[in-house]
């Protein structure tokens, strides 16, 4: 399966800094998504990273993808009580098929 | 902007009876999931739906579940005799390219 594995399980940061989260996956993708998850509620899509790309950015979000390493990171700068959430990475073979879920990582941004 | 929609927010049931959860995807979009995550889990595909006919599903998609669009509007996802273990939120997404895009969830509470 293209069952993913995040890492940190957990990371606890003081606002202000940066928070590193990282995915790895074991098959070939098209395309690896990064969602938040507040406590019980929805999924918000938060960046979409295609296989022949390497980085991207969106506002203070930076996602890398290295797929001879099948990994992937989200890095969110200059973070806010707001970001406390779960994020979860979310891999597809191709652009309509299932996604398939990492484990995710419970973010919490003390002020 | 347009939101995937999801009824009822909560739905608490007796083990045996049949529940239909009902998510309104986003108006253009062609493709429609439903995915479900246990208390504390990772979130899981059940299935997928284009052109009014299942695309996909998992294992965990037997002959309990069936998914309908009965209208041009409304995705539906109904378990004929619900059993403990059914017990989750229940996510519908949709897309039109390859972003997926979540509703709110329905949290199935069996008893």
């Amino acid at each position: 399966s293209q069952q993913g594995e995040e890492d940190p399980q957990a990371l606890s940061i003081q606002e202000g800094e940066n928070a590193t989260m990282n995915c790895s996956y074991k098959t070939s993708i098209n395309n690896l998504q990064w969602y938040r998850q507040n406590s019980g509620r929805g999924l918000v899509h938060l960046i979409l990273i295609r296989s022949n790309e390497r980085e991207k950015h969106s506002g203070r979000l930076r996602v890398t993808l290295d797929t001879s390493k099948k990994s992937s990171s989200l890095l969110i700068t200059a973070s806010r009580a707001a970001d406390t959430a779960s994020y979860f990475c979310a891999t597809s073979n191709t652009g309509f098929q299932k996604l398939v879920f990492g484990t995710g990582t419970r973010l919490l941004v003390s002020p | 902007e347009p939101e995937v929609t999801q009824t009822p927010s909560h739905q608490v049931t007796q083990m045996g009876q049949e529940v239909i959860l009902r998510c309104v995807p986003i108006s253009n979009h062609l493709y429609f999931y439903w995915y479900r995550q246990i208390l504390g889990q990772k979130v899981e595909f059940l299935v997928s739906f284009y052109n009014n006919e299942i695309s996909e599903k998992s294992e965990i998609f037997d002959d309990q579940f069936s998914v309908e669009r009965p209208d041009g509007s409304n995705f539906t996802l109904k378990i004929r005799s619900t059993k403990l273990e059914d017990s989750a939120m229940y996510f519908c997404a949709s897309t039109r390219t390859d972003t997926q895009y979540f509703g709110p969830g329905t949290r199935l509470t069996v008893l």
